[in-house]
């Protein structure tokens, strides 16, 4: 179970706009940045979105996120075949237990 | 370019303990804090331990808390990941992977390893 709850498929057809979401709490996305990952299949992890909206140099303006409150979204405009990737996000969470990162479930998005 | 590879990986039986080594180049590797994340096979991103560029703060994960330790050389350019008291349930690809802003400890990664799995098994 994570603690950043993601849905577990979603998908598109090519040209379309998707949208992943990531729900949170207080303790995570609702006081911390969020950051969002592409995983290709067999390849490590590629950030794609950090402090909630702002992209790495060399990630397509395609891609985008935005936070509201204890949630964030991450949204891939014009969807292309090589998107069909896993998407995550990550936070930090500072509970009882301590500060700690985590991740969502993961979201894989399938282009149709 | 940035380069990160891990080593150290393999079978080890439960209970045992194992050391996992990423040596880094292409960038000020004293500057950045630096990340262990694994994967188990099939499953999502599990992050383990965060160290900050001097090694002064470390953070864990609950699951690996005791258990493991993170730390770095920064005149060899390496991070460590001490696994001891292994578990089944440990089995997975551990991925280092380099902090996104100089000087600070943040969730984000902008570089990774290929990663070195570790299999967990009697």
């Amino acid at each position: 179970q994570s603690v950043l709850t993601q849905p577990p498929s979603a998908s598109g057809t090519p040209g379309q706009r998707v949208t992943i979401s990531c729900s949170g709490s207080s303790s995570n996305i609702g006081s911390n940045y969020v950051y969002w990952y592409q995983q290709l299949p067999g390849t490590a992890p590629k950030l794609l979105i950090y402090r909630n909206n702002q992209r790495p140099s060399g990630v397509p303006d395609r891609f985008s996120g935005s936070k509201s409150g204890t949630s964030a979204s991450l949204a891939i405009s014009g969807l292309r075949s090589e998107d069909e990737a896993d998407y995550y996000c990550a936070a930090w969470d500072d509970s009882l237990s301590g500060l700690e990162v985590v991740f969502g479930g993961g979201t894989k998005l399938t282009v149709l | 370019q940035v380069q990160l590879v891990e080593s150290g990986g393999g079978v080890v039986q439960p209970g045992r303990s194992l050391r996992l080594s990423c040596a880094a180049s292409g960038f000020t590797f004293s500057s950045y804090g630096m990340h262990w994340v694994r994967q188990a096979p099939g499953k999502g991103l599990e992050w383990v331990a965060v160290i900050s560029y001097d090694g002064s703060n470390k953070y864990y994960a609950d699951s690996v808390k005791g258990r493991f330790t993170i730390s770095r050389d920064n005149s060899k350019n390496t991070l460590y990941l001490q696994m001891n008291s292994l578990r089944a349930e440990d089995t997975a690809v551990y991925y280092c992977a380099k902090g996104d802003i100089v000087g600070a400890t943040t969730p984000g990664s902008d570089y990774w390893g290929q990663g070195t799995l570790v299999t967990v098994s009697s």
